[in-house]
């Protein structure tokens, strides 16, 4: 499995944009990288995932970098509601496993 | 569609003992998976059932085992509990086969608190 590193924390203020960075160095080149968020008392959550170009969806944007050794979860506009773990994963086909790192804790400052 | 739901949401047992922990999964999803999240270890991959066939286990204990039904609910069993084992166990069913592309939907969990 590809290692990653995430922040263990960050700080954003409410309304304003969060860039939630990863590096996944190690990742194969077919393996997808995908974001999920924990927040507080429930399980993960999918937000956004993707191969190679930048995507975007109701929830976030993702960035890729042109290497896709890292990417970057772009909130456009946090509310209290993002306060969560956001974990970036790659992964791959016939991998059936998600393996978590210890993600990025954020909270929102009203 | 109603998401993935696990029973029971809390439990308390003393060590020794063992529990079973039941997951039902979105429905026309046909793999499930468990994980454990403890605050020292994080969330841990424990094993993957598809279509009533493990394929896929983690690193923990043979004291840990699952099953999956033909409806796809699952359930797992932790035989002589040990203190360690309180955590949050999560399942999560997945829309696919296993690709790249698909998602895991995550049930609330259970915790369980062992004595």
């Amino acid at each position: 499995d590809a290692k990653t590193t995430q922040p263990n924390s960050m700080e954003s203020n409410e309304e304003e944009p969060v860039h939630l960075p990863c590096n996944h160095s190690t990742i194969s080149g077919t393996d997808y990288i995908h974001w999920y968020r924990q927040l507080p008392s429930q399980g993960p959550e999918y937000v956004i995932h993707g191969l190679t170009s930048n995507v975007n969806n109701r929830m976030a944007s993702l960035a890729i970098a042109e290497d896709r050794k890292s990417s970057t979860l772009i909130l456009h506009r946090a509310t209290l509601r993002d306060a969560a773990v956001y974990y970036c994963i790659p992964w791959g086909f016939g991998n059936e496993k998600l393996t978590f790192g210890t993600g990025t804790r954020l909270t929102i400052i009203p | 569609k109603a998401g993935v739901t696990q029973t029971p949401r809390y439990l308390i047992k003393t060590r020794g003992q063992q529990v079973t922990l039941s997951c039902s999964p979105i429905s026309g999803h046909r793999s499930v998976s468990w994980y454990q999240q403890t605050p020292g270890q994080g969330l841990q991959f424990l094993f993957e059932y598809f279509s009533e066939t493990q394929r896929n286990k983690g690193n923990f204990p043979g004291r840990f085992s699952g099953r999956q039904f033909s409806n796809s609910r699952s359930e797992m069993n932790v035989s002589t509990l040990e203190l360690g084992d309180s955590a949050l166990y999560l399942c999560a069913s997945l829309d696919g086969r296993g690709g790249s592309t698909d998602t895991q939907y995550f049930g609330p969990g259970t915790r369980l608190t062992v004595l």
